[in-house]
């Protein structure tokens, strides 16, 4: 069955820097959304992400879904401490079947 | 606008006790619903879904139901807590498969 990772599992981060999360599937997926959940809250949807190749971008936040529709990035510029949060990655596979990462932990450091 | 209620917020409930968590939704007719849930530091476990009132889809067998009585109400129900079915349980909206999930704030079970 399909099966979606997300790496790193942690990432810690200091306060300005830039970082990188990856989300890859086994399968070809028809979308990708991403996720935010701060700590001790609820995740809150980010973006979706459809066609192949489509780069988005919201403020410091770019999300990418690769040509291949399989995998997805999201990239953060100049982290601040709001960035804080768990970030998760969900797709539909060509089934219909829809299945969220283990997310990606992200620690900023002052 | 669309709002999604759960209750309770926290609960602490001893092993082999019932359980009964609601959600309901407001601001949209016929969503998609979901039940989640989520250990310490883990992803999230897609436990139900349901498209329609009573039709409802398990994902992982185990001593939980749920039930769809109505087009924006979703409960999570169980007849004996076990130890393990500790977590969060969040339930989540959407308008279909393909298109995003909003989510409830949750609630923190305790299984003592």
């Amino acid at each position: 069955g399909q099966q979606v990772m997300q790496i790193p599992q942690y990432q810690h981060v200091q306060e300005g820097e830039d970082f990188t999360t990856y989300c890859n599937s086994s399968t070809t997926l028809s979308n990708i959304q991403w996720y935010k959940q701060r700590p001790g809250g609820h995740p809150v949807f980010l973006i979706q992400l459809v066609k192949s190749g489509e780069v988005k971008k919201q403020k410091r936040l770019t999300f990418q879904f690769g040509e291949a529709k399989k995998n997805s990035s999201l990239h953060i510029t100049a982290t601040q401490t709001t960035d804080v949060g768990t970030y998760f990655c969900a797709g539909t596979d060509s089934w219909g079947k829809f299945q969220f990462g283990a997310g990606t932990q992200v620690v900023v450091t002052p | 606008s669309q709002t999604i209620h759960q209750w309770p917020a926290t609960l602490v409930q001893p092993v082999g006790s019932p359980l009964s968590l609601e959600c309901t939704v407001e601001g949209t007719s016929n969503p998609n619903l979901y039940w989640y849930r989520q250990a310490a530091g883990r992803g999230l476990q897609l436990l139900f879904y349901s498209v329609g009132i009573g039709q409802i889809s398990s994902e992982v067998p185990q001593n939980l139901s749920a039930s769809r009585p109505q087009d924006r109400q979703f409960i999570l129900s169980s007849k004996k807590l076990l130890l393990s079915d500790s977590g969060f349980y969040l339930c989540a909206w959407g308008t279909g498969t393909d298109y995003e999930q909003y989510f409830g704030p949750g609630t923190r079970l305790t299984v003592t």
